[in-house]
């Protein structure tokens, strides 16, 4: 079965300091991966899928960037944090076509 | 595009009391249907899906019953425990294209069960 590792669990950061979150996937090889923002009473939001390596799609417009360097690595980027940007960040994979999909542990990020 | 509207919370029952929180969906065609679950300080977990009308998800005491006449997806469970506070969310297939399938949420409903 798929494992998600993603790190840190949580994370204060200044705003204008550049941030950088890693999700590493095992037991699967190829997977859709994606990027989750869950803000302080608001619902789940996808901010970036990728179906591949070097494929990234944005689903909304923001101060972040995605990026998969790898077949199972996931990373979530911003050159300058904004205190909008502080929230619970969540990667998430599956397969192509299965409906099942297994998620991380989340970062809960704080921008101050 | 297909989303889902969910009951917000908190919702604050006593142990053992009778649980329903509702979800209702829009979508194109008949998605498969979900539920999951967020403990406290834990990513999401699968807690139950349905792939096709009339299908009944069902885990860890709780069910949901996929209906297209209503276009609900409603969590139930018959005896809450301490243990089932969490925050739950009801979920479809992104429409998005592209190859790959997000998933759309509900807001999320947060759960207090009280001794």
């Amino acid at each position: 079965s798929q494992t998600i590792h993603q790190w840190p669990a949580t994370l204060v950061q200044p705003v204008g300091s550049p941030l950088s979150l890693e999700c590493t996937v095992e037991g699967t090889s190829n997977p859709n991966l994606y990027w989750y923002r869950q803000a302080a009473g608001r619902g789940l939001q996808l901010l970036f899928y990728s179906v591949g390596i070097g494929q990234i799609s944005s689903e909304v417009p923001q101060n972040l960037s995605a990026s998969r360097p790898q077949d199972r690595q996931f990373i979530l980027s911003s050159k300058k944090l904004l205190l909008s940007d502080s929230g619970f960040y969540l990667c998430a994979c599956n397969q192509a076509g299965v409906d099942g999909y297994t998620f991380g542990s989340g970062t809960r990020l704080t921008v101050v | 595009g297909d989303s889902v509207t969910q009951m917000e919370g908190p919702v604050t029952l006593s142990e053992e009391a009778f649980l329903t929180i509702n979800c209702t969906y829009t979508a194109t065609g008949y998605p498969s249907l979900f539920w999951y679950v967020q403990y406290p300080g834990e990513g999401l977990q699968l807690l139950l899906k349905a792939t096709k009308a009339d299908d009944k998800g069902s885990n860890k005491g709780f069910e949901a019953t996929y209906r297209k006449e209503t276009t609900s997806f409603h969590l139930e469970k018959g005896s809450v425990q301490v243990s089932d506070s969490a925050v739950y969310f009801c979920a479809l297939p992104l429409d998005s294209g592209g190859g790959a399938d997000g998933l759309t949420f509900g807001k999320g409903t947060h759960l207090i069960i009280q001794p």
